[in-house]
C-alpha cells in the first residue's frame, strides 16, 4: 500500500524568505508524485509533478521540487515566498496499481510580512 | 471554461435528507474521482470510474452511491445524511488511471448537514 507523509501540519513564515514543505511517500512499486495546492475555499491546482526523468521539476508560481528515491522524499521549495502563496499544500503519490491518488494530510504555508 | 464543474457549491440539509451533488468534466477524461476532504483537511478518495464503469470504491458507506450516466458526468447522491457527513466534496478527473498525469479536480461542495 502507499502512503504519504507531510510531517509540517503548519509552516509560518515571512514574505519573501525560502520554504521548504517535506514530504515522504512509501510505495512497494514506481510511484508518480504531485504538490497540490488549496487556496481558500478553491479547490485544488495542481502545482507540479513528478513522473520519471530529472529529479528536479518546476511548477507554477516559482517552486520547485526534488525527487529523492533513496529518501523517499518530494519536498517542495520556494526561494522567496509572497503573501499570495497562503495556502495549504498537498503532496500525492499515484501508483498504477492502486489506480488513485493518495493525499498527505496537507500543510498549511502561512505568509506574514 | 469550466474544467471540472460541480453543482452545488454549497448545501445545507437536515439530517435524514437525501442530497445529490452533480460533476462533470468538459476535458474528455476517461476517468472520474469523488474525494471527500474533512474538516481537518484530509483528503480521501471515495470512488472512481472509468468509462461509466466503478473501479475504485473505498470503504464508504452504503449511503453513498455514485452513478455515472456517462463518461463525462459522475453524480453523487447520498442518502439519509447524518452530521458526519459534513465535508467538502471533491469532483476530479484525470485523463486514465494508469498515465500519472495527475487530476484536474473542482471546486468543490461544501455539505453541512444539520
Amino acid at each position: 500500500a502507499q502512503s504519504v507523509t507531510q510531517l509540517d501540519s503548519q509552516v509560518p513564515v515571512f514574505e519573501e524568505a525560502p520554504v521548504e514543505l517535506r514530504c515522504n511517500y512509501s510505495s512497494s512499486v514506481s510511484v508518480y508524485l504531485f504538490w497540490y495546492v488549496q487556496y481558500p475555499n478553491q479547490g485544488l491546482q495542481l502545482l507540479l509533478k513528478y513522473l520519471s526523468g530529472s529529479t528536479l521539476v518546476k511548477g507554477i508560481n516559482g517552486f520547485e521540487a526534488e525527487f529523492n528515491k533513496s529518501q523517499t522524499s518530494f519536498h517542495l521549495r520556494k526561494p522567496s515566498v509572497h503573501i499570495s502563496d497562503t495556502a495549504e499544500y498537498f503532496c500525492a503519490v499515484w501508483t498504477g496499481t492502486a489506480s488513485k491518488l493518495t493525499f498527505g494530510t496537507g500543510t498549511r504555508l502561512q505568509v506574514t510580512l | 471554461d469550466t474544467a471540472v464543474s460541480q453543482t452545488p457549491k454549497y448545501l445545507v440539509t437536515q439530517m435524514g435528507n437525501d442530497k445529490s451533488i452533480k460533476c462533470e468534466q468538459n476535458l474528455g477524461h476517461d476517468t472520474m474521482y469523488w474525494y471527500k476532504q474533512d474538516s481537518k483537511k484530509f483528503l480521501k478518495i471515495m470512488f472512481s470510474y472509468n468509462n461509466k464503469e466503478l473501479i475504485i470504491n473505498e470503504t464508504v458507506p452504503n449511503r453513498f452511491s455514485p452513478k455515472s450516466p456517462d463518461k463525462a458526468h459522475l453524480n453523487l447522491h447520498i442518502n439519509s445524511l447524518e452530521l458526519g457527513d459534513s465535508a467538502v466534496y471533491f469532483c476530479a478527473s484525470s485523463v486514465e488511471p494508469s498515465t500519472g498525469v495527475g487530476a484536474f479536480f473542482g471546486q468543490g461542495t461544501r455539505l453541512t448537514v444539520v
